[in-house]
């Protein structure tokens, strides 16, 4: 079944301590992204990936990190969490990059609630 | 650059009445636009896309849009609501990126 999968689906952690949400697709996607998800503000992205060891700032960056050494995984890091950063979390990938050329929409995975005490 | 305004935050409306959820977009090029769902507790998954061709687009579920490039919206309706189509409802645009509106919620009363 093609899926993104994130784990974990729940989290709650204290502030400092560094954690990691992993993402995982199975369609051979060359675009990742990360979001987050915050009442009355939709969806913000803080990272997203082009391709493998390309990745880039969304709107939100401060405070993640991300790495995408393989095609289908792109975790996202919290080095030092804190709990402005209590929020939903989701991982989505595409087909390919958005653009003029690019028809395809976002997979999404079923996201991560992550509470920072 | 590209944004996505969705005018309701929150729609109630009752068991088998008609809906209209409200999208305009803001762009100086050409885009795609897109309408997902979240339900309770799930991911986002899309509903349905306007991409060229025709300006009204159905989509899963008896939803259907409507592309108005002279007004950038791409409204969403539905004829009659159920229950279950109680859920988020987010309008997306894309240009280099994937830009989404803040949501809609909308509660379908019995």
């Amino acid at each position: 079944e093609a899926q993104v999968t994130q784990n974990p689906r729940y989290l709650i952690t204290v502030t400092g301590k560094k954690l990691t949400v992993t993402c995982s697709q199975n369609m051979n996607h060359e675009y990742m992204s990360w979001y987050r998800q915050d009442p009355g503000l939709g969806l913000r992205q803080i990272y997203y990936s082009m391709n493998v060891e390309v990745t880039d700032k969304g709107d939100v960056p401060e405070g993640y990190k991300v790495s995408r050494k393989e095609k289908r995984n792109f975790p996202l890091i919290l080095e030092s969490p804190s709990p402005n950063q209590t929020s939903l979390y989701f991982c989505a990938s595409s087909l390919s990059p958005p653009g003029p050329l690019a028809t395809g929409e976002l997979f999404f995975g079923e996201g991560s609630r992550l509470t920072v005490l | 650059a590209q944004s996505v305004t969705q005018l309701d935050s929150q729609v109630p409306v009752f068991e088998e009445a008609p809906v209209e959820l409200r999208c305009n977009y803001s762009s100086s090029v050409s885009v795609y636009l897109f309408w997902y769902v979240q339900y309770p507790n799930q991911g986002l998954q899309l509903l349905l896309k306007y991409l060229s061709g025709s300006t009204l687009v159905k989509g899963i579920n008896g939803f259907e849009a409507e592309f108005n490039k002279s007004q950038t919206s791409f409204h969403l309706r539905k004829p009659s609501v159920h229950i279950s189509d109680t859920a988020e409802y987010f309008c997306a645009v894309t240009g280099n990126q994937f830009y989404f509106g803040t949501g809609t919620s909308l509660t379908v009363i019995p």
